[in-house]
């Protein structure tokens, strides 16, 4: 097993601009979900797909935006950076939610 | 949504059990329970989940209560890399983890 691997890891952004984050899921899953996490916050969920397909979103406007590709790879795209949008970004892979979920180490993004 | 509370903080010393609580009072009757952790500067970290029984693996064992309003995580060994925020989840009919703010466990030598 490889896990999920996030990139890049860090990344500085200025107000108003675009950022795209990407995400290898462990091999054989076919479900993968982004979380958005806070300094000293849990992880608040930001959207789910499932085989390509949005499944499940959480309460983010839409300027927060994802793709799922064929071989279950997948991007967070964050238009219009906000300063709140500073924040530890998660990904984490599945084959079924009650098989357990699969995290990577995360994209620190800061906003300036 | 079914709402969990956990302690905010918990403390425990080296080779000591370690019991972790949560309530899940409004949890429905198919949610599965799951347990998760996070060490510090890590993405989370799967540990247990269960539906009605006990569950065991090899890093912890999950004491599900009869009526299901509550469970508890047991460490039955604290090691100083157990030190970690432990999230408690109800999976809400197979959807996406809805994490809260979890348990902070702190171990001493």
């Amino acid at each position: 097993e490889t896990g999920v691997t996030q990139s890049p890891t860090h990344l500085i952004k200025t107000r108003g601009q675009q950022v795209t984050l990407r995400c290898s899921s462990q091999s054989g899953h076919n479900t993968v979900s982004w979380y958005q996490q806070a300094l000293g916050q849990g992880p608040q969920f930001i959207f789910q797909y499932y085989r390509e397909e949005e499944n499940g979103r959480g309460n983010f406007p839409p300027r927060f935006s994802g793709l799922q590709f064929p071989n279950y790879s997948s991007e967070l795209n964050v238009n219009a950076l906000e300063l709140d949008d500073s924040a530890l970004y998660l990904c984490a892979s599945s084959s079924y939610l009650r098989y357990g979920y699969t995290f990577g180490s995360g994209t620190r993004l800061t906003v300036v | 949504d079914a709402k969990t509370t956990q302690p905010n903080s918990m403390e425990s010393n080296e080779e000591e059990p370690v019991h972790l609580p949560c309530n899940h009072s409004t949890i429905s009757g198919t949610d599965y329970i799951h347990w998760y952790r996070q060490l510090p500067s890590q993405g989370p970290e799967y540990v247990i989940h269960g539906l009605t029984s006990n569950v065991n693996n090899r890093m912890a064992s999950l004491a599900i209560a009869e009526d299901r309003k509550s469970s508890t995580l047991i460490l039955h060994r604290a090691t100083l890399r157990d030190a970690a925020v432990y999230y408690c989840i109800p999976d809400q009919a197979g959807t996406a983890l809805i994490f809260g703010k979890g348990t902070t466990l702190s171990v001493s030598s």
